[in-house]
Order: structure tokens, then C-alpha cells, then sequence
């Protein structure tokens, strides 16, 4: 089936830090990938996305290469902020017009001054 | 994009009763969905709501216990019904708009505490 995978967290950075996150997938095709970012007391809110192979969904600094050969969307921001703090999920919606997102367990990222 | 409003943003019931919950939408889109986040989990899909036939529920989960409505292209409600505390969850309503590559974009949650 459709899955997808992500480090477990929490993860604790210092500010100015670099970040990683883990996320692997299963699916079957060429599935969409999303990375969505949930602040505290806030929703979700789609943070970058990739549609094909080799494409780099980029925002607020984030960066994630869609990665077919390793099954891979890895999130990654060269120097994060205390404002970074917040629970992050991985997504995938399967090729050929489905809507069905499927998430990650989501990653908490907590950033200190 | 879209700009998704929730009713209420949380709410404590009793066990046995039942709670709607109102999705509004700034547009008009034709799909939206209904995901449940329990405490401390992801996100999973209970069901898609297209306006104009009834909802279509994932696996796990069935209509009698959360009765969905989709009278317009803007408005959705979901009912949990006959609550007990495993239900106790966020509920997130979404939507999908944007063309060709389409986007989700989620309401900002209901806070749902059954005792």
C-alpha cells in the first residue's frame, strides 16, 4: 500500500542550526509530495511541494528533492529560527488524479535561542 | 488559495451526545474533506465531500457515525455522532482548488474534548 515514513521527533535544535527531516515513502507510480508545517494552536499549511522526479519544492527557506531512486522527500533549511518551531508532516498523493493525501506521523521541531 | 473558516475552534462534550461542526469557504470548490488528527498522531481522511452527492468515507469509517452534509460550493458540516472519549480529536476540514498541480488547504481545526 501508500505509506510514508518520517524521523521520528522531537527534534531539538539550537537557532542558526541546520535541519533535517526524514521522510521516506511507498507508493506505487509517480506520486505527488508535500511537506506541511503546524504551528502551535494553528492548522495545517502547505509548506513546498514536488510533482516529478528530480523536482525541488522550495519556501520560507525549506528546501526537499523529490527523490524516486530512494524513495525520498528529506526536508532540510540551512539556518533555522526559534519562528521554525513547529510539527511537520510529510505527504503523498498517489499518481493518476487521486485526491487522498497520506501523511507521516509529522516530526515536532523545537528551536531555542 | 483558499481561506477556510471552522465552527466551533473546540469544544468539551459528554459522552453520548452528538457535535457539528461547520466548514465555510471563502470560494467555491468542489471537493472537500474531513481528516481527524488524535492527540499526538497524523492526520487520516475520514471522508470526501463532493456538492451534490453524498460523501464518500475511507475505511473504518461509516456514515451513521459521522453524518456529513454539502448543501453549496462553500459550505460543509460534519457530525460526530453519539460521542465517547475516542473521539476525542482535532477535526480538520480542507479543500482542493488550484489547477494543474492541485492543492490542499486546511481550516484551522476543531478541538474536540469528549469526557
Amino acid at each position: 500500500g501508500n505509506s510514508v515514513t518520517q524521523m521520528e521527533g522531537p527534534v531539538t535544535l539550537s537557532e542558526e542550526a541546520f535541519l533535517t527531516i526524514n521522510c521516506t515513502y511507498t507508493a506505487t507510480g509517480y506520486p505527488s509530495l508535500f511537506w506541511y508545517v503546524q504551528y502551535p494552536g494553528e492548522g495545517l499549511q502547505l509548506l513546498l511541494k514536488a510533482t516529478k522526479a528530480d523536482d525541488k519544492g522550495s519556501n520560507k527557506g525549506f528546501e526537499a528533492t523529490y527523490r524516486k531512486e530512494t524513495t525520498s522527500f528529506h526536508l532540510e533549511k540551512g539556518s533555522v529560527q526559534v519562528s521554525d518551531s513547529a510539527v511537520y508532516f510529510c505527504a503523498l498523493r498517489r499518481a493518476g488524479g487521486y485526491n487522498k493525501l497520506i501523511f507521516g506521523a509529522g516530526t515536532r521541531l523545537a528551536v531555542h535561542p | 488559495s483558499a481561506v477556510i473558516s471552522q465552527k466551533p475552534s473546540r469544544d468539551i462534550c459528554q459522552r453520548g451526545t452528538s457535535l457539528t461542526i461547520q466548514c465555510q469557504v471563502d470560494s467555491q470548490v468542489t471537493m472537500m474533506f474531513w481528516y481527524r488528527q488524535q492527540p499526538g498522531q497524523s492526520l487520516t481522511l475520514i471522508a470526501t465531500a463532493n456538492q451534490g452527492s453524498e460523501a464518500t468515507y475511507e475505511s473504518g469509517f461509516v456514515i451513521d457515525k459521522f453524518p456529513i452534509s454539502r448543501p453549496n460550493l462553500t459550505f460543509s458540516t460534519l457530525t460526530v455522532s453519539n460521542m465517547s472519549p475516542e473521539d476525542s480529536s482535532i477535526y480538520l476540514c480542507s479543500v482542493e482548488t488550484g489547477s494543474p498541480y492541485n492543492e490542499q488547504f486546511f481550516g484551522p481545526g476543531t478541538r474536540l474534548t469528549v469526557l
